[in-house]
């Protein structure tokens, strides 16, 4: 399958990190990872991308596994506004292939 | 920045009738765009895409269909509507800097609800 693989939902304290998973033990050597956030009844919004490197940029950085099997989204400094669905995609050619998500929650 | 305008936001439509969603976008021109649909709870799937004017690519087999009719416009119709078209639809627009890389940017989307 050429989805990704993320666990339904996550709890983390506010003003903690947070680690969020992603398997995508069948990506090619040429497809980006992407993460995407979504807000309820709002589209998507881009958080980060990386091909081999690890990643870091004002959102939040990504963690990319070695064998690039898997990867991690960590966001430094959890705050309430964090709270929404966090998507891990392969991007391959073009093609942003999207799986369910994550659903962050964010506990005062 | 491209800013992308989707109307109307929300919709109830019979089974049946007719649809037309529309998409406009700004700030970018040649855009590559695309047509996803999200049903409750779930993931993106990509129902269109199109590189220009008049092309675009269908990657679900179903009774809706898409147009470009101009560089900055996209739009999905349906002919008529059946119970499962219901879902929140959602437009975007790539700035790809390179192949794989670069971000999409959605706008913020139609919610229909067929009755």
């Amino acid at each position: 399958d050429a989805k990704t693989t993320q666990p339904n939902s996550m709890e983390s304290n506010e003003e903690e990190p947070v680690h969020l998973p992603c398997n995508h033990s069948t990506i090619s050597g040429t497809d980006y990872i992407h993460w995407y956030r979504q807000l309820p009844s709002q589209g998507p919004e881009y958080v980060i991308h990386g091909l081999t490197s690890n990643v870091n940029n004002r959102m939040a950085s990504l963690a990319i596994a070695e064998d690039r099997k898997s990867s991690t989204l960590i966001l430094h400094r959890a705050t309430l506004r964090d709270a929404a669905v966090y998507y891990c995609i392969r991007n391959s050619n073009y093609q942003l292939i999207w799986g369910a998500g994550t659903k962050l929650i964010i506990k005062p | 920045s491209q800013t992308i305008h989707q109307w109307p936001a929300t919709l109830v439509q019979p089974v049946g009738s007719p649809l037309s969603l529309e998409c406009t976008v700004e700030g970018t021109s040649n855009p590559n765009l695309y047509w996803y649909r999200q049903a409750a709870g779930r993931g993106l799937q990509l129902l269109f895409y199109s590189v220009g004017i008049g092309q675009i690519s269908s990657e679900v087999p179903q009774n809706l269909s898409a147009s470009r009719p101009q560089d900055r416009q996209f739009i999905l119709s349906s002919k008529k509507l059946l119970l499962s078209d219901s879902g929140f639809y959602l437009c975007a627009c790539a700035l790809w800097t390179g192949v794989g890389t670069g971000e999409l940017f959605f706008g913020e989307g139609s919610r229909l609800t067929v009755l």
